[in-house]
């Protein structure tokens, strides 16, 4: 079993709706939570950051982590065709001596229709 | 502020053969990690460097390694190449200290026929 969970979809939803994506993990270790937006043939873009549970938002989207879950989420508000790509959760422990490895859902395809 | 910069973008070798791919982080991050994506595995982290000391590695074979020199610039190498290191190859630079943002070059794209 993967560390790290995340359904690769496609999920296909229509322009101005709000979209939520989820991963699982099993590594209660895992403190810092991250989302990424890869367009084809780019390198991942950071969307949001979050350290341990609890919310945050950045315009139009919206990060949850629930640590007691293991569950985290983001939530897209009036989705564009822009948004269109695909979404990887990311979420790592770190320590001053093993440092920082970033442990990757395999990526939710989005497709936002006009 | 320029972001991670990656080269080359695209290389095609021949089985058999040893590549290096270089990678320039953020101005300022001391952490450089490499990573691997293919189709089918996904993103898999190769290794992290940080003050030119490998913190941390992934579980690929000694074939794949690294460096990280004193400006924090970073070289990974491939050696004897396989079929099956076909994939985009992505460097992450980060501050390093604390579980800070992780920031992706644009990646170096790797065909081996």
């Amino acid at each position: 079993q993967k560390e790290v969970e995340q359904d690769p979809g496609p999920l296909s939803v229509p322009e101005g709706a709000i979209v939520s994506l989820n991963c699982t993990y099993s590594n209660s270790a895992f403190q810092y939570f991250m989302w990424y937006r890869q367009y084809s043939r780019k390198g991942p873009e950071l969307l949001m950051y979050t350290y341990s549970s609890g919310n945050k938002e950045d315009g139009r989207f919206t990060a949850q982590v629930d640590k007691s879950s293991k569950y985290i989420s983001l939530f897209i508000r009036d989705s564009q065709p822009s948004d269109s790509a695909t979404y990887l959760c990311a979420m790592s422990a770190w320590g001053s001596n093993s440092g920082y490895a970033l442990n990757f859902g395999k990526g939710t395809s989005l497709l936002v229709t006009p | 502020k320029a972001g991670v910069t990656q080269t080359p973008r695209y290389l095609i070798k021949t089985r058999g053969q040893q590549v290096t791919l270089s990678c320039s982080p953020i101005s300022g991050h001391r952490s450089v990690s490499w990573y691997q994506q293919t189709p089918g595995q996904g993103l898999q982290f190769l290794f992290e460097y940080f003050s030119e000391t490998q913190r941390n590695k992934g579980n690929f074979p000694g074939r794949f390694s690294g460096r990280q020199f004193s400006n924090s610039r970073s070289e990974m190498n491939v050696s004897t190449l396989e079929l099956g290191d076909s994939a985009l190859y992505l460097c992450a630079s980060s501050l390093g200290e604390g579980g800070t943002e992780a920031f992706f070059g644009q990646g170096t794209r790797l065909t081996v026929v």
